[in-house]
């Protein structure tokens, strides 16, 4: 069982669709990561929420951190092709612990 | 600011052999940790070393160690390789656990 669970597990959509990818544990954490990863390449941080209830905007993704720090999303407004990939939610846990991620497709 | 390293990027071993793994952290970053990724399994922690020292491991035979250098640059290595072990193998640098810097990774696959 994971600590982090993530949904769902793939997601194919079209170019301009909106969409939103969750992470839920039930464990709290003191801070959660996102990350994005391509074929071939590690994980690229994209964000670290911090305070429970936090929302953070980078461009068309927004971020929320849950009130009780155990959950987090990430929404997506009107996807690109180049927002395909594999997103992963990541806690600290004495080491950092990885969700299994969305596989998501972005079709033109 | 360079990245962090990781060489070599492919490799094709043989069941049986042994392999070393090379990570160079982003300059001033002491913390190094390690993953396995694979498609099942998704990416499973290894192990963390701060300032040369093993701070955490994960849950993984004996057969995979590591270390790391006092200029921060880690390795680790795999023994007695088994087709199983075939996975991309991550290196990632911090400075606080607010965020990880990753590698390109290692791309092992056993034969």
């Amino acid at each position: 069982t994971q600590l982090l669970e993530q949904s769902p597990q793939f997601l194919s959509i079209q170019e301009g669709e909106n969409l939103t990818v969750y992470c839920n544990s039930s464990s709290v954490f003191s801070s959660l990561q996102w990350y994005r990863q391509e074929p071939g390449e590690g994980p690229v941080l994209l964000v670290t929420v911090v305070t429970g209830g936090e929302v953070k905007k980078l461009k068309r993704l927004t971020f929320q951190f849950g009130d009780a720090r155990k959950d987090s999303s990430l929404h997506i407004t009107a996807a690109q092709p180049g927002d395909t990939g594999l997103y992963l939610c990541a806690g600290p846990n004495n080491d950092m612990r990885f969700g299994a991620g969305t596989r998501l497709t972005v079709k033109p | 600011k360079a990245g962090v390293t990781q060489t070599p990027r492919y490799l094709i071993k043989t069941r049986g052999q042994q392999v070393t793994l090379s990570c160079s952290p982003i300059s001033g970053h002491r913390s190094v940790s390690w993953y396995q990724q694979t498609p099942g399994q998704g990416l499973q922690f290894l192990f963390e070393y701060f300032s040369e020292t093993q701070r955490n491991k994960g849950n993984f035979p004996g057969r995979f160690s590591g270390r790391q250098f006092s200029n921060s640059r880690s390795e680790m290595n795999v023994s007695t390789l088994e087709l199983g072990d075939s996975a991309l193998y991550l290196c990632a640098s911090s400075s606080s656990l607010h965020g990880y810097t990753f590698g390109s990774g290692t791309r092992l696959t056993v034969v």
